[in-house]
């Protein structure tokens, strides 16, 4: 079984409309991150939390909200999807104290705002 | 603000050659540096991580070096094979945001029978 796992892996949503994208990891890290992937742009991150209470924005947080509900689970949603937030959306996790910060990705979210 | 550069944006081979990707960053405080593999539609695969402190990382055909000082990284790919073609990113992590990622562009490479 996949490390991280999310779920759904596509999704095709209309203007508007709520969308819950979810993460789960079973590598027992600490850190998780949500990232969004535009053809040109690389990946640039959205959000990211070092624990279970820590929540921070990242670069492109306008239009995201995420829960941590538990060291496991990390959630992105979309609260009133608009068409430029099509794009593919990773999850990544990392454990500082013994990894030395090395992320590992999902398998991706290819989400379309119609 | 960090910056990552990757040059060539799009590289095409015959299988056999060795070839080197390069990386570049603008702020040279950085904690580590990490490659990553990238297939079509598919998520990330962790290739390298070099610590601010080493000079390089091997594993198997892939030689990843970095020179912080001078804001550059590159790795290295011996006798590419068409199994190798894919894109390839680089990514740091600064000193003063620990666990941030920030990523490159990245470089397509195409190897052909």
């Amino acid at each position: 079984d996949a490390d991280v796992t999310q779920t759904p892996r596509n999704r095709i949503t209309k203007t508007g409309k709520r969308i819950m994208l979810e993460c789960s990891q079973t590598k027992g890290h600490d850190r998780m991150y949500w990232y969004r992937q535009d053809p040109g742009l690389g990946l640039r991150l959205i959000y990211y939390s070092f624990d279970v209470k820590d929540i921070n924005k990242g670069e492109i947080s306008d239009g995201y909200s995420v829960s941590r509900q538990a060291q496991a689970k990390f959630s992105l949603s979309l609260e009133s999807a608009i068409p430029n937030q099509t794009a593919l959306y990773f999850c990544a996790t990392s454990d500082w104290g013994t990894s030395l910060g090395e992320q590992y990705f999902g398998p991706g979210t290819r989400l379309t705002v119609t | 603000k960090q910056e990552v550069t990757q040059i060539p944006a799009a590289l095409s081979v015959p299988e056999g050659e060795n070839l080197v990707l390069n990386c570049s960053f603008t702020d040279s405080a950085i904690y580590n540096l990490q490659w990553f593999r990238q297939d079509p539609g598919k998520g990330l695969t962790s290739l390298l991580l070099i610590q601010s402190s080493q000079r390089e990382q091997t594993s198997g055909r892939l030689n990843a070096s970095l020179d912080k000082s001078s804001g550059r990284s590159t790795l290295y790919i011996a006798a590419s094979q068409p199994g190798d073609s894919a894109t390839y990113l680089c990514a740091v992590i600064r000193g003063s945001t620990l666990g941030r990622l920030y990523f490159g562009r990245g470089t397509q490479l195409t190897v052909w029978p």
